[in-house]
């Protein structure tokens, strides 16, 4: 099945700061998702960025589909930003994600 | 309030004795799915409904049963459950599945199960 690699795995950094997430896949892939996951277990949906960039606030993603990842940027960090960021992905034709292992973001305030 | 809801959301239970767990959405969506999250494995997929009466398995779907009689409905059973079963579930609806196009995933509060 298809790989999906996640990192760094752990990042922890000051309020304010700005970070960078990477999620690289095996292979080619017609749907990716950023999805957050609170400190309670809350998920949530954050992107959907098969390609291309997409900006929502303090957060945007950048999908780069011919080299297989994507990037998640926060910037100006909030206490609030922190928890697991997942990527996941769909394998053309399956009718399915498959995640990453995560990134655990912990922002110090 | 548009929701996905799970019950019950703490269970601890002895190696052997059946369980389900509930899973209810209130926005009329076709798809859904059970997830379960490991510490290092992130969420892996273990059934999938695209609609009523079709289920299907996803990469880990040993030891467990689905139904999908309703379409707001998608509990998930473990008829004998084991040690290897504790984990933290989650429950997911969207709209619909349409390859490469993406509905919102909208996921439960989770289920944190413990077989003793």
């Amino acid at each position: 099945g298809i790989q999906v690699e996640q990192s760094p795995p752990d990042l922890i950094l000051q309020e304010g700061a700005n970070s960078t997430l990477r999620c690289n896949f095996s292979d080619s892939v017609n749907n990716l998702q950023w999805f957050h996951q609170n400190p309670w277990g809350q998920l949530i949906n954050l992107f959907y960025i098969p390609s291309g960039t997409k900006q929502n606030g303090r957060l945007s993603a950048t999908t780069v589909a011919t080299e297989r990842y994507s990037l998640l940027y926060i910037s100006s960090s909030q206490t609030t930003d922190s928890g697991v960021y997942f990527c996941a992905v769909e394998r053309f034709g399956n009718e399915k994600l498959t995640f990453g292992t995560g990134t655990r973001l912990t922002i110090i305030p | 309030e548009a929701q996905v809801t799970q019950n019950p959301r703490y269970l601890i239970t002895v190696t052997g004795k059946k369980l389900t767990v509930t899973c209810s959405q209130n926005m009329n969506h076709e798809y859904m799915s059970w997830y379960r999250q490991d510490p290092g494995l992130g969420l892996r997929q273990i059934y999938y409904s695209m609609n009523v009466e079709v289920t299907d398995k996803g990469d880990v779907p040993e030891g467990y049963k689905v139904s999908r009689k309703e379409k707001r409905n998608f509990p998930l059973i473990l008829e004998s459950p084991s040690p290897n079963q504790t984990s933290l579930y989650f429950c997911a609806s969207s709209l619909a599945w349409t390859s490469g196009y993406s509905y919102e995933q909208y996921f439960g509060p989770g289920t944190r199960l413990t077989v003793t």
